[in-house]
């Protein structure tokens, strides 16, 4: 089955500064990847679309310059969060659907734990 | 953004027992609907994809149906075991792709 890997697992970070969380498709081309983030004991809420080649579009409430995201290849998407403060401390997943596929199905990183001390 | 319930929030059952958990969601521009099964600390697994109303879908133990017209799905689990405990998850696309996920239900089998 299709396989999206997450870097890192876990990251800890101090207040102010910004940290880089990578999802990679491994055996297939992504045209489209999904950010999501959790927040503790409610489900999985889309943060932002993102688009190989173009810029990603945010869901509303979600700050764009706050949460980088760039999609430069068809394997490799990546979400920045810049100047993190604490209530940026929350799990972070994401998607990415196969371009070859029809049916929108996507599938699942194993998700990143982000603690902004 | 689509308002998608799930029901119930959290349930208990016994090792052996069947079950089953509601999905709502908005009926108009549906496209098609997903359910994943999500373990703390994994990614979540995709179980069934379904389109049409009236569709059923069956994996091992585990199956769902869907009613379009309405704006439901079941999933029921039968003889549930232990290591069926986890969130189930379910989430409605439009023609868009983008996935609205439903509170999901967590289930929790006891031996």
């Amino acid at each position: 089955g299709a396989v999206v890997s997450q870097h890192p697992s876990r990251v800890i970070c101090k207040s102010g500064t910004s940290v880089k969380i990578e999802c990679r498709s491994l055996d297939f081309q992504a045209t489209t990847m999904f950010w999501y983030r959790q927040f503790p004991k409610q489900s999985l809420m889309l943060m932002a679309t993102s688009n190989e080649g173009s810029k990603a579009t945010y869901e509303q409430g979600v700050e764009k310059d706050k949460f980088l995201i760039n999609h430069a290849s068809l394997t490799l998407s990546t979400l920045t969060v810049t100047s993190a403060h604490p209530e940026d401390s929350s799990f972070y997943i994401c998607s990415a659907r196969d371009g070859s596929l029809a049916g929108g199905e996507q599938y699942f990183g194993p998700g990143t734990r982000l603690t902004v001390t | 953004i689509l308002n998608v319930e799930q029901s119930p929030q959290s349930l208990h059952v016994q090792e052996g027992d069947s079950t089953n958990f509601t999905c709502s969601f908005p009926s108009s521009n549906f496209y098609a609907l997903h359910w994943y099964r999500w373990e703390t600390a994994k990614s979540p697994e995709a179980l069934f994809v379904m389109t049409l109303n009236g569709d059923e879908k069956k994996k091992g133990r585990i199956s769902a149906t869907l009613n379009t017209k309405e704006g439901y799905s079941y999933l029921y689990i039968k003889g549930s075991q232990p290591e069926d405990s986890a969130t189930y998850l379910c989430a409605p696309n439009n023609a868009g792709n983008m996935l609205t996920f439903g509170g999901g239900t967590r289930l929790m089998v006891k031996p």
